[in-house]
């Protein structure tokens, strides 16, 4: 069974940081492309970065370019995301999220999710 | 950028169909996926390349990609089909409509 536990939310003032782990399971996670989303209270989701296997190849969306990092241990089946200069607007619950259906780079869809951890920004 | 756009909001009967759309630019060219989430609840995959159902989804869920406009569609809609559903495609970046809350009453 295919199983992935984030942790390391909670709250943090502007300005501030934070560090997202995400534990896999039930699969090849070295073979993996795997991915962040985040969705705000009440609101859709919103992709914030994905890298493939071996970290070689790594992308972000434009609002978290230069203070998120995107980073995995293949020996520890882990991924992460470090989190600087935290805005107010980052407020959410961050997903783990493995891609699927890759090829040349690109990956279509989200087959397995984690349950998510909570980030809030705030004075 | 390229956008996705969803209505915010569509209700079904109980056992009758339910459509729900997704709209962008050349859509038909992009591979649609579809996600259902339930309130407090993490996202889950039901529809991926238009038209596949992941293991475990029910046969009543179905999608199709043509034109502008992907639609899901959900036959003999249940009360526990009831959730927000959102539609994804990749253009340059991965990018997500802005979710449809289905009722069923």
């Amino acid at each position: 069974e295919v199983q992935l536990v984030e942790s390391g939310g909670g709250l943090v003032q502007p300005g501030g940081s934070l560090r997202l782990s995400c534990a896999a399971s039930g699969f090849m996670f070295n073979r993996n492309w795997m991915s962040w989303v985040r969705q705000a209270p009440g609101k859709g989701l919103e992709w914030v970065a994905n890298m493939n296997q071996d970290g070689s190849e790594k992308y972000y969306v434009d609002s978290v370019k230069g203070r998120f990092t995107i980073s995995r241990d293949n020996a520890k089946n882990s991924l992460y995301l470090q989190m600087n200069s935290l805005r107010v607007e980052d407020t959410a619950v961050y997903y783990c999220a493995r891609d699927m259906g890759c090829g040349g780079g690109t990956c279509y869809y989200f087959g397995y999710w984690g349950q998510g951890t909570l980030v809030t920004v705030s004075s | 950028s390229y956008e996705l756009t969803q209505p915010p909001s569509v209700s079904v009967s109980p056992g009758q169909t339910a459509s729900i759309t997704c709209s962008g630019d050349k859509l038909g060219d992009k591979y649609a996926s579809w996600y259902q989430q339930k309130p407090g609840q993490s996202p889950v995959l039901v529809i991926y390349q238009n038209t596949k159902r992941p293991s475990g989804i029910p046969e009543r869920f179905s999608g199709s990609n043509s034109g502008n406009t992907a639609t899901l569609t959900i036959s003999g809609t249940q009360a526990m089909d009831e959730a927000d559903y959102f539609c994804q495609a990749w253009d340059s970046t991965t990018i997500f409509g802005g979710g449809t809350k289905l009722t069923v009453l």
